[in-house]
């Protein structure tokens, strides 16, 4: 079946820290890719997404390419904020007969200190 | 644009009782999601809707758990009776089928507590 697997956190970096969470993934066929951010008390926002092999997504200074031979997607940013604390979760959209559902990874907490 | 609207934010019940939640899509989407979340981990879904049909609610409990989408606009996820496994947020999207990408909205979620 299909899968998602992040690196655990929790995350803790100081302001301006570059940001590297892992993502990689299963699944058949071709899936689209996505990175979703939840801040505290606020529901799940897309961040960016990529729909097939070396697409790079990209939004707010957050970057992934989807990597195809390594079924990878990690998520980068060169310099983090204190507004970017938030949890950061990894989904892919297999399509096909599971179109339209996601499949999430299980979040990584992102702590920023100023 | 509003976004997707969920009630209650917040339910806290004896277990063996029955709640429900309520969700809003955003006008004109056609699919709606009813996702849950347990704690530190990543949503799961439990159905999906196009307009009024279930389309895929393999992952719902039937026993205890039922949805309906009247009129294909808003939707109501129902627990009877609840037991305690079930304190989680149960979070609802929607989506336009039909654009390509298929980009899932989220609402803030309803967190269920059953002590």
């Amino acid at each position: 079946g299909n899968s998602v697997t992040q690196m655990e956190g929790p995350v803790t970096l100081s302001e301006e820290a570059f940001l590297t969470i892992n993502c990689t993934y299963t699944a058949t066929g071709y899936p689209s890719l996505f990175w979703y951010v939840q801040y505290p008390g606020e529901g799940l926002q897309l961040l960016l997404k990529a729909t097939k092999a070396d697409d790079k997504g990209s939004n707010k200074g957050f970057e992934a390419t989807y990597r195809k031979e390594t079924t990878s997607f990690h998520l980068e940013k060169g310099s983090v904020q204190v507004s970017d604390s938030a949890v950061y979760f990894c989904a892919l959209n297999a399509g096909g007969t599971s179109y339209g559902k996601l499949t999430f990874g299980q979040g990584t907490i992102l702590t920023v200190h100023p | 644009e509003a976004g997707v609207v969920q009630s209650p934010r917040y339910k806290i019940i004896e277990k063996k009782q029955p709640v429900a939640f309520w969700c809003n899509p955003i006008s004109g989407h056609n699919t709606l999601y009813w996702y849950l979340q347990n704690l530190g981990q990543g949503p799961e879904l439990l159905i999906r809707y196009e307009n009024e049909e279930a389309v895929d609610d393999s992952q719902l409990p039937k026993d205890r758990f039922s949805a309906e989408r009247l009129k294909g606009v808003d939707s109501t996820l129902k627990i009877q009776p609840a037991e305690l496994g079930d304190s989680a947020v149960y979070l609802c999207a929607s989506s336009l089928v039909g654009t390509g990408l298929n980009e899932q909205f989220f609402g803030p979620g309803t967190r269920l507590t059953v002590l």
